[in-house]
This record gives structure tokens, C-alpha cells and sequence, in this order.
């Protein structure tokens, strides 16, 4: 397996502009997570899904955040509007039991 | 949200030498994940833990899964240059959602040759 694919790996985008960050978990993983990490808050849980359905979205820090999965293979984490708060790098994550394993990240950097 | 105390916050260190890292938290956690994250990666599990006492050795790499279940330890035996990086323990809590990891606030690990 490639592991958990995600993309793009960089984005540079103006601030107010929607921005779309994907992801591809391991197959016959059944849960999903959407991780943000900045150095002053390290790791943040935003969003995780099992079996498709999202089970816990405490972690998106506003409305502008929205994530999707459609199918067991895919996944999208959406700003819209995006800020140069939201700057971070943005990793994906999948697990079938326990042991999770992450993609390379997509780093955002709103200006 | 929940983090786990992770300490040391980062070490500074010559090649050779070896370095111990721990995580605490005040409950009880059913299995303790060790992650190395290098520069422009994401985190990559080293060791997974899934017993109270649990000694694991992976390489160089041993970590233990505390009696108490409060607690793990990392070592890393005569460090080398691509050891460099920041470690994040992680664990799930006893009773709490399934699959919910709760991460460590990490160790950031600088090995001079």
C-alpha cells in the first residue's frame, strides 16, 4: 500500500479565498482524522470520521471549516474563507485499529 | 483539546549518547503510541504499546507502557544524526471514543555529531 496519500503537499493561497485539501486513507482503514499542527499548538484533532460518517467535529475551530468523505477512499477538508490564521500544516490520518498512520501533510499558507 | 504532558520539551545532545523521553497523564490509557516526525513529514509510528508493563524494543528504540497505565517511556540507545526529530507519544484513553488518540506535546531531539 502507499500509505495515507494526500495533496497538494503546499498551498499558497489569499487570504478569502477557499482552499480544498485532500486526502486518501490506507485501504480497509475505517477511520479517518484531519489534524492541524502549528508550533504553538502543537497537534489538533479537528475532525474524525468512522466508516465514512463523522463522528466527532469538536476540533474544527469554526464555521469556515468543513470536511467530507463521500467514500471509504477519500476525503476533503474545506476553508472557506480562508485566513492567514489558518496557516498550519494540515495532515491526514487512518487507522483500523488503533495504530494510526499519517500522510506527508499539506502545508497552507494564507496571506 | 486533551494533550498529553510530554517532557522533555527538547534535548540537545552528542552522538553516542542516550536519550530517555517520557509522557504522563493523571487517567488510565489503553495503549501508548510512539511517533518520530522528521522535518516536512508527518509522524511515523516507532512502537505501539497495548499492555500495562509492556517493555517493546524496536532497534535502537525501547519503550515501555507504565504499570500505572499513566505513563510511558521512550529510550533511545547511542543516538546517531538521523535520529534528529521531534517524538510524539500518543495514547487512547481508557473508556473514551474509539480510535481517539490524544497526542503528546512533543520532543524535539537535536543530535550533534
Amino acid at each position: 500500500d502507499a500509505g495515507v496519500i494526500q495533496s497538494p503537499r503546499h498551498e499558497v493561497t489569499e487570504m478569502g479565498q477557499e482552499v480544498t485539501l485532500r486526502c486518501k486513507p490506507i485501504s480497509g482503514h475505517d477511520y479517518l482524522f484531519w489534524y492541524r499542527q502549528t508550533m504553538m499548538r502543537g497537534l489538533e484533532l479537528l475532525i474524525y470520521f468512522n466508516n465514512n460518517v463523522p463522528i466527532d467535529d469538536s476540533g474544527m475551530p469554526e464555521d469556515r471549516f468543513s470536511a467530507k468523505m463521500p467514500n471509504a477512499s477519500f476525503s476533503t477538508l474545506k476553508i472557506q474563507p480562508s485566513e492567514p490564521r489558518d496557516s498550519a500544516v494540515y495532515f491526514c490520518a487512518s487507522t483500523k485499529g488503533g495504530e494510526a498512520f499519517f500522510g506527508q501533510g499539506t502545508r497552507l499558507t494564507v496571506v | 483539546g486533551q494533550q498529553l504532558n510530554q517532557s522533555p520539551q527538547s534535548m540537545f545532545i552528542q552522538e553516542g549518547e542516550d536519550v530517555s523521553m517520557n509522557c504522563t497523564s493523571s487517567s488510565i490509557f489503553n495503549t501508548w503510541l510512539w511517533y518520530k516526525q522528521d522535518p516536512g513529514e508527518g509522524p511515523v509510528l516507532l512502537i505501539a504499546l497495548y499492555k500495562a508493563g509492556e517493555l517493546t524494543s524496536n532497534g535502537r528504540l525501547t519503550a515501555q507502557f507504565g504499570i500505572t497505565r499513566k505513563d510511558s517511556f521512550l529510550n533511545i540507545s547511542a543516538s546517531i544524526p538521523s535520529d534528529v526529530g521531534i517524538y510524539f507519544c500518543a495514547g487512547l484513553p481508557w473508556g473514551g471514543a474509539t480510535n481517539k488518540l490524544i497526542f503528546g506535546t512533543g520532543t524535539l531531539l537535536a543530535v550533534q555529531p
